[in-house]
Formats: structure tokens, C-alpha cells, sequence
């Protein structure tokens, strides 16, 4: 079955930094959508991406959706301490009507 | 966006017993789903709860281990029946929200932390 490729596993970062994450795939999709989870909590949907090419921005998180349809970025700028979780990539393939394949997940960790 | 709650938040149960967890909308939605979240790991789907029919079931999981209920449009309850060790998971409820202004925007309930001993 399709499989996401999500990196880096995990970032240690100074207050302030920039993040960029990833996923990529070696099958096309038509959804992107980037999730954040806290500890103790379900993931929340952070952004949401329909067309290939297509950048969206949610306050300091900027995601694009690949022109190959196989890769997603997430940047998030000038990390805050409550930026620190969890965040998933998940792609909802060609075909599907609602089920959505999950990337590992990249935990981020903010350096005091 | 829609509210669930997701009850137990967490338990400790002995292997052999059951536990059922109980998702409840405060809104009508068409799609319910049941995840399963393992220590350190990502999401895997278990199953879709249907109104008024049977779930489906992803590949991997079946009715017989995870029985799940959907009386109605904002309710639903997973059982993980004949607990082992290998069961202790986060399961997470999720509803498909109509009001979250993104398709297959989902939203997720707290999940139930469950320790098998």
C-alpha cells in the first residue's frame, strides 16, 4: 500500500529558529494535510492542501502541496516554545473517499 | 469545529478483559472512525463506524476483537475485547467535521490512553 516518508524524526531547536518538515511519497495523492499533536491530546488539523503547486500559510506555518502530487513541506518561522509537539503529515490517496495514510510524525523539541 | 468526548480519557485493565471506549459529538456527523495510536508511533485507522450498519474494517482488524456500535449520528463506542499487553495503545475517536471549513479536515477527540497489564 502507499506509504509517507516523513522527516526529520525529530528536531532540537533554539527559540526563535525556523522548522522545515517533510514527506514525500512514491505515489501521487490528492490531499495534503498537516496536523499538530500535543501530549495527552488527539491531533489538530493545521493545514489543509487540495492542489498540486498550491502554498498555504496559517499565521507562522506555510505549507505547499509538491507539483509531483508525491511531497508535501511544512515550515513553521520564528519557533515559539508552544510550537513543541508532535506533527503529522497525511496524504488522502487517488480513489479513496476518506481514508488517509499518516506520515511517522516529526517531534519537535525547543532547546531552553 | 465539532467537540467529542472521548471517555475514559485513560485505564488499566487486566489482560482477558474487555474495555469499551465511548465517543460522543456534540453535533450530527456522517463519518465516525476509530484509530489506533501505538507508543511513539503514527495513526492507524481500525475502522469506520457507520450509522445504522456494520463497521468497516481495515485490513489487519477485525469485528471479533473490536466491536463497534453507532446508534446514532453523534455517538459511537469501540470494545477491545480479550485484552493482551500487545493492545495498550492510545485509540483515538474522529469525526469528519462539517464545520471545520476543510475537506477531510478531521477532528479528533483526546484519545483514551489503555495499559494492559
Amino acid at each position: 500500500g502507499q506509504q509517507l516518508n516523513q522527516s526529520p524524526q525529530s528536531m532540537f531547536i533554539q527559540e526563535g529558529e525556523d522548522v522545515s518538515m517533510n514527506c514525500t511519497s512514491s505515489s501521487i495523492f490528492n490531499t495534503w494535510l498537516w496536523y499538530k499533536q500535543d501530549p495527552g491530546e488527539g491531533p489538530v488539523l493545521l493545514i489543509a492542501l487540495y492542489k498540486a503547486g498550491e502554498l498555504t500559510s496559517n499565521g507562522r506555518l506555510t505549507a505547499q502541496f509538491g507539483i509531483t502530487r508525491k511531497d508535501s513541506f511544512l515550515n513553521i518561522s520564528a519557533s515559539i516554545p508552544s510550537d513543541v509537539g508532535i506533527y503529522f503529515c497525511a496524504g488522502q490517496p487517488p480513489n479513496s473517499n476518506y481514508q488517509l495514510i499518516w506520515g511517522a510524525g516529526t517531534k519537535l523539541i525547543i532547546k531552553p | 469545529s465539532a467537540v467529542i468526548s472521548q471517555k475514559p480519557s485513560r485505564d488499566i485493565c487486566q489482560r482477558g478483559t474487555s474495555l469499551t471506549i465511548q465517543c460522543q459529538v456534540d453535533s450530527q456527523v456522517t463519518m465516525m472512525f476509530w484509530y489506533r495510536q501505538q507508543p511513539g508511533q503514527s495513526l492507524t485507522l481500525i475502522a469506520t463506524a457507520n450509522q445504522g450498519s456494520e463497521a468497516t474494517y481495515e485490513s489487519g482488524f477485525v469485528i471479533d476483537k473490536f466491536p463497534i456500535s453507532r446508534p446514532n449520528l453523534t455517538f459511537s463506542t469501540l470494545t477491545v475485547s480479550n485484552m493482551s499487553p500487545e493492545d495498550s495503545s492510545i485509540y483515538l475517536c474522529s469525526v469528519e467535521d462539517p464545520f471545520s471549513g476543510a475537506l477531510y479536515g478531521y477532528t479528533f477527540g483526546s484519545g483514551t490512553r489503555l495499559t494492559v497489564v
